[in-house]
């Protein structure tokens, strides 16, 4: 079974340029995840759909954050303008189910670097 | 609020022997909980979780983790370490209802098993 996958791997951009990234979750999962991981510390959530809808996006910062996953499979999230503190790893996840005793399958994540 | 505590930055072993990594949680319902490993450049793989019942737990490549209500601890366990367990460690805790229906992480431990 694949497992989830993202790209770009890596992207360095300089301020205020936008980025993009995209997640294809593993095969019939509903639930997928978008995190933000800064350097020592561990995944923070940004967003959470349970299909095409965002059941939970209290932490993304909507004045330069967006996100869609339309017809509920593949996800992108945007940053537009980027800033210096977004450099950070961005970390995609899916699940069968959006319960919170399920485990969640993450992807190797994109390495973001704001210059 | 949820919170998760690993008091542990790094965690060093000898090959061979017994490893524990600790996790100290907070939540006001029933905790549900979760054992994540990262390896460079990976994204994080899950190990093991606790939802309800036995209190011991077993998952992944021979770890093991024990819940303790009362001193409300998650420590993760193996009775002999290899170098090849050396990776980031990190606890998580999710409960029922509203804003907390999501998976909060600690800050990882840093796991080295020294041959």
């Amino acid at each position: 079974e694949a497992g989830v996958v993202q790209s770009p791997r890596y992207k360095i951009i300089e301020k205020k340029q936008p980025v993009a990234f995209w997640c294809n979750p593993i095969s019939g999962h509903n639930t997928l995840y978008w995190y933000r991981q800064n350097l020592g510390q561990g995944p923070e959530l940004l967003i959470r759909y349970e299909n095409e809808e965002a059941v939970d996006d209290s932490q993304l910062p909507k004045d330069r954050f967006s996100a869609e996953r339309l017809k509920g499979v593949d996800s992108t999230l945007k940053i537009q303008p980027a800033e210096l503190g977004d450099s950070a790893v961005y970390l995609c996840a899916s699940s069968s189910m959006g319960g919170p005793y399920n485990e969640q399958f993450f992807g190797p994540g994109t390495r973001l670097t704001v210059l | 609020a949820q919170s998760v505590a690993q008091p542990e930055d790094q965690v060093n072993v000898a090959e061979g022997n017994p490893l524990t990594v600790k996790c100290t949680y907070s939540v006001s319902g029933n905790p549900y909980l979760f054992w994540y490993v990262q390896y460079p450049n990976r994204g994080l793989q899950f190990l093991l979780k606790y939802i309800t019942g036995d209190n011991l737990v077993k998952g992944s490549y021979g770890f093991e983790a024990e819940f303790n209500k009362s001193q409300t601890s998650f420590h993760l366990k193996k009775p002999s370490a290899l170098v090849s367990d050396s990776a980031l460690y990190f606890c998580a805790v999710s409960s029922i209802g509203g804003a907390t229906n999501k998976l909060i992480f600690g800050t990882g431990t840093l796991l080295a098993v020294q041959p």
